[in-house]
């Protein structure tokens, strides 16, 4: 199993400008959803899903859209990028949503905003 | 407004002694407390984690301690080693879910 993998792992965007940031895990995980690391503030919950077709909003998420098509794939949308949002982006997937599940974190996605 | 507060913010350790990190909560719907080792240019990684009916929880090295009156648990690394170098978050979650409410870190490095 290659887990959860991420792509790109570097990006530089200009303001005003789109991209997709991609998530994929390949362990039929129900759950998957999308944090942001910055210095000093920890890891913030963006947005999450519970299953195919089923998607929410975690603590930030303005700026960015989800949607989940498939079990396996869970991209993050950048619609209209900020410097706000340079940050590293994080995907993450568990079995289920039980608070007990492990949550698997991919290697992450340096992204920066000029 | 910071849900789970950390402390410290880095922290040096001598080899074999002992690593000690503290967390604090307000939310006391929170009933799942996990901790994440991350290593430089990975993803978190689940270390060891607690519900709030335990006081302690160890495995090998290391021990989650919880005191659900003071709202507060804290992470002891027992003969810490130069590979446990490493930022450590604490988190919460609440209601059964999944939804990770982290600290905001702390950057421990162990020296020989």
């Amino acid at each position: 199993n290659a887990g959860v993998t991420q792509t790109p792992k570097f990006q530089v965007l200009k303001t005003g400008q789109s991209m997709t940031l991609q998530c994929a895990q390949d362990m039929n995980h129900e759950y998957m959803s999308w944090y942001r690391q910055d210095p000093g503030m920890g890891l913030r919950l963006i947005h999450y899903s519970v299953g195919a077709g089923i998607t929410d909003q975690g603590e930030v998420p303005n700026g960015y859209n989800v949607s989940r098509s498939t079990t396996e794939d869970f991209p993050l949308r950048l619609l209209s990028a900020a410097p706000s949002q340079t940050s590293v982006y994080f995907c993450a997937s568990s079995p289920t949503y039980t608070s007990t599940d492990t949550q698997y974190f991919g290697p992450g996605t340096r992204l920066t905003v000029l | 407004q910071q849900q789970v507060k950390q402390s410290p913010q880095s922290l040096i350790v001598q080899k074999g002694g002992i690593s000690i990190i503290n967390c604090a909560y307000e939310n006391t719907a929170f009933d799942y407390f996990p901790w994440y080792q991350q290593f430089p240019g990975k993803g978190p990684a689940l270390l060891i984690a607690i519900r709030p009916d335990v006081s302690e929880k160890k495995e090998g090295r290391f021990t989650i301690s919880f005191n659900k009156s003071a709202k507060q648990f804290s992470l002891h690394i027992m003969d810490s080693q130069p590979g446990d170098s490493a930022t450590y978050f604490c988190a919460a979650l609440q209601g059964g879910g999944n939804k990770l409410t982290f600290g905001t870190g702390t950057q421990l490095k162990v020296e020989l």
